[in-house]
């Protein structure tokens, strides 16, 4: 167990759906950091928040957005979902915001079907 | 760009076998580099990284890494794997400017009993 919670463990929508994923880091971490994992793209980073704020944006979606709340838990929208949206969407958590030296400890990922 | 190659996409090994999991990086400038694993429905797992100093890095369950920079490598060993090393590994790297990490394509090993 990493201490990074993750819910829900699946989810199954449909096409053009919005849909929220939900994070809690490891107590005491302030980042946050969504990947998402597909068979065609791999793992790939999808945005961090530090304390609140955006830190760092990678290959994200304009469809998808994040937030981080006071309480450092994180969601992760997704919106007008289509098909090649389905995935498993990890979040991971460190102490820091950067320096690249972190270890990020990971959550168990949210399986989204988008059929 | 900034990127992270793993040349075997799937690998199938009988216990006690030695492995050998290849990595190469191209990034410029200074490199932190970490090798996760992800167990049959579990999450990632960080496995050992590298940040300087000593380029042979030992990390959990007997697994060791080696930074060669001049071959922009850094490969997985194990002297001896068992069938519980089954999973799937994957090599990262995130550069002194921020922890968000780039992997490769990961590597599925099984191991036979």
């Amino acid at each position: 167990d990493s201490g990074v919670t993750q819910t829900p463990k699946h989810l199954i929508t449909a096409t053009g759906q919005r849909v929220t994923l939900r994070c809690s880091p490891r107590s005491g971490d302030l980042s946050v950091y969504w990947y998402q994992q597909s068979l065609d793209q791999g793992l790939q980073f999808l945005i961090q928040y530090y304390n609140g704020e955006e830190r760092a944006k990678g290959n994200i979606l304009e469809r998808f957005s994040a937030q981080q709340f006071p309480d450092l838990h994180s969601e992760l929208n997704l919106s007008s979902l289509e098909l090649g949206d389905s995935a498993l969407y990890f979040c991971a958590s460190t102490p820091s915001a950067g320096g690249g030296t972190d270890t990020q400890y990971f959550g168990p990922g949210t399986r989204l079907t988008v059929l | 760009a900034q990127s992270v190659s793993q040349h075997n996409h799937h690998v199938i090994l009988s216990e006690a076998a030695s492995l050998e999991l290849g990595c190469n990086y191209s990034y410029g400038g200074t490199v932190n580099l970490f090798w996760y694993v992800q167990y049959p429905g579990q999450h990632l797992q960080l496995l050992l990284k590298y940040f300087s100093g000593d380029p042979l890095v030992k990390g959990i369950k007997g697994f060791e890494a080696e930074f060669i920079k001049s071959k922009f490598s850094f490969n997985l060993r194990k002297p001896s794997v068992q069938w519980s090393d089954t999973a799937e590994y994957f090599c990262a790297a995130t550069h002194n400017a921020g922890n968000m990490l780039t992997f490769g394509g990961g590597t599925r090993l099984m191991v036979k009993p």
